[in-house]
Parts: C-alpha cells; sequence; structure tokens
C-alpha cells in the first residue's frame, strides 16, 4: 500500500464546477504539501499545511490530522487550472529531510 | 531573482557515461533536494540536504551522488548513467527543512540510450 494515496486518479470537469481532490496518508507528519504541475512540466507549490484550512484566491485546502486526510478544492473552476495536482507529506524527526508524493491527480477543466 | 535554477533542461547519454546535473538557489535556503518523475511512479525523492556539509539519502539513491559545499549549489552526479535512469530530474529547495513551501527547478529531461 502506497504511504500517500490521491483520489480520483483524473478528473474531468465544466468551467464553473467546483472541485474536490483528496489526499490520504498512512504516516506521521509534520507538514502536507500541494503541488500543481502544469502541463509544460513546471512545478509551482499551493499550499503547505500542518493543521486547519487556507486559502489562496478559488483555492481552499484543508487537513485533518486525526483522519489522516487532506482536500484540495477548487471554486470555480476555470480552463487555466488544467494540470496534474500533486499531494507530498513530510515525516517527523530523523524523516523530516523525507518528502513522500503522491502519483497526482490529472485534472482536465473544459470550456 | 532566479530562484532554482536547474541546468540543462535536456541531455542525452550513453550507457556508462557519466554526468553532472546542477542545481543553484539563489533564497539562502536551507533544505535542497533532489527528484526523478517516472510516467505511473510520481516523484520520488534521490538525495536531500539540509545544509552545507550534510546530505543524505531519499527513497531511490543507488546510482547518484550529491554533494553541498556551499548553501546556494546541489549538483547531482550519474557516474555511470543506465537506461533505468532516464527520467525527468526535479531540484527543489526550500527555506527551511520543515514548515515551509518548497521552490522547484524547471527540470532536465535525461535520456540514457
Amino acid at each position: 500500500k502506497n504511504e500517500v494515496e490521491q483520489s480520483p486518479q483524473n478528473l474531468t470537469a465544466q468551467e464553473g464546477e467546483f472541485i474536490t481532490i483528496n489526499c490520504s496518508y498512512s504516516v506521521g507528519i509534520s507538514a502536507l504539501h500541494w503541488l500543481q504541475q502544469h502541463p509544460g512540466g513546471g512545478i509551482v507549490s499551493l499550499f503547505m499545511l500542518s493543521s486547519g484550512k487556507k486559502k489562496h484566491g478559488r483555492l481552499i485546502a484543508t487537513i485533518n490530522i486525526q483522519e489522516k486526510h487532506s482536500s484540495l478544492h477548487i471554486t470555480a473552476s476555470h480552463p487555466r487550472d488544467s494540470a496534474v495536482y500533486i499531494c507530498a507529506v513530510r515525516g517527523y524527526g530523523g524523516s523530516q529531510g523525507n518528502l513522500i508524493f503522491g502519483k497526482g491527480t490529472k485534472l482536465s477543466v473544459k470550456p | 531573482n532566479a530562484g532554482v535554477t536547474q541546468t540543462p533542461k535536456f541531455q542525452v547519454l550513453k550507457t556508462g557515461q557519466s554526468m553532472t546535473l546542477q542545481c543553484a538557489q539563489d533564497m539562502n535556503h536551507e533544505y535542497m533536494s533532489w527528484y526523478r518523475q517516472d510516467p505511473g511512479m510520481g516523484l520520488r525523492l534521490i538525495h536531500y540536504s539540509v545544509g552545507a556539509g550534510i546530505t543524505d539519502q531519499g527513497e531511490v539513491p543507488n546510482g547518484y551522488n550529491v554533494s553541498r559545499s556551499t548553501t546556494e549549489d546541489f549538483p547531482l552526479r550519474l557516474l555511470s548513467a543506465a537506461p533505468s535512469q532516464t527520467s525527468v530530474y526535479f531540484c527543489a529547495s526550500s527555506r527551511t527543512v520543515t514548515n515551509s513551501p518548497l521552490h522547484f527547478g524547471n527540470g532536465t529531461r535525461l535520456t540514457v540510450t
């Protein structure tokens, strides 16, 4: 079993729809990252969470430490949101340097 | 502000050749790391560093060497390239080991024939 599982693997939405991408993990973590990889290949950091909820524009990320689960929400989706969204977790103590990644969720938003 | 600079963007090697992928950051970041990305596998950590002179292995370190002689630079060396090392490589840095967002380079597409 992978330590970081993302769902769904692929997601197609119509412009304007509310989108949710899920990330579940099985290890204790000190932080969770949400990343966006554009079709051209570049990777940008969207959020870093250790508790609660963060919002940036139309993007919202939440984390539930007890349930070992995080969600990334996109409100009023737009074709420019089409990308691969990647969840990554960082462990504690001696494993803090180690990041474990999910396999990504490929989002396609149709106009 | 250049951020994280990775070179080269593309490279083709023959089996057995050696090469160095360069990674430099100008943000005085403590943490630097190398990943490879393969289809269906997601990103996997090769090596990381939590400061100058300190490096450690990630999930897939075999066949790769790193060093961190300065805060700015974190080169990745392939000593004897193998076709299994064909991949896209990313370098990333963050201000601290924990609780800091990651900054990624633009990636290097490496093909080993």
